[in-house]
């Protein structure tokens, strides 16, 4: 049984570098969600995706932020120019359908330096 | 308003007692709700879902939901130090997006 897989674990990138992560979601989940979480906080929300289809990104994103899931399957998020601001585990869920469990990965810890 | 509360704690609570975690949320057409726990340096793993109002038992956890009230609490019975963690409420509402309150610290001393 495979879980949702994310790699890499550990990013360390110079500011204004750019980075991208992946996500592979559980086998036939439809639903892929990406989140930031910073220490203390819970996780906020960036965007999601029903297969390919992006259906909402946070409005609180920059547009240095964008992702990708092209065949409905594994998906990318790529941070451009990044800042020490973006320095967060970046986490990604996945999910059967709309109102079903979600689970998450391991989760990718981006350091900006 | 944020959409989803909790108390981020710490609660604390000795081994043996009956750990009492509680969220709110704000969007009314909200229709799943779930607690994921969390350890330090770790990512989120889910332990309950709900979806109707009422109790829903699992091992030692409860989890209740009262839509009138918007509120869902999940209840850890016999607590042990290894349920020391974050407790993260999530609720998936009318987008279908799923949104996270900030989470309670939970400690169980021996």
């Amino acid at each position: 049984d495979t879980g949702v897989s994310q790699d890499p674990r550990h990013k360390i990138t110079k500011r204004g570098q750019n980075v991208t992560f992946r996500c592979d979601p559980i086998s036939e989940h439809n639903r892929l969600y990406w989140y930031r979480q910073t220490l203390g906080q819970g996780p906020e929300f960036l965007t999601y995706f029903q297969n390919e289809a992006q259906l909402e990104k946070s409005r609180l994103l920059s547009d240095r932020f964008s992702a990708e899931r092209p065949k409905g399957s594994f998906s990318t998020l790529e941070i451009q120019r990044t800042e020490q601001g973006d320095s967060a585990m970046y986490l990604c869920a996945s999910s059967f359908s709309a109102d079903t469990e979600a689970f998450f990965g391991q989760g990718t810890r981006l350091t900006v330096v | 308003q944020k959409e989803v509360e909790q108390n981020s704690g710490p609660l604390s609570v000795p081994e043996g007692a009956i750990a009492s975690l509680n969220c709110t949320y704000s969007d009314r057409g909200s229709q799943s709700f779930f607690w994921y726990r969390q350890y330090s340096g770790k990512s989120p793993e889910l332990i309950m879902s709900i979806y109707s109002n009422g109790d829903k038992e699992d091992g030692r956890f409860t989890a209740q939901l009262n839509k009138a009230s918007q509120y869902v609490s999940l209840l850890i019975r016999d607590s042990q130090p290894s349920d020391s963690a974050t407790y993260l409420c999530a609720v998936r509402g009318g987008t279908d997006k799923l949104i996270f309150g900030t989470g309670t610290r939970l400690q169980v001393f021996p």
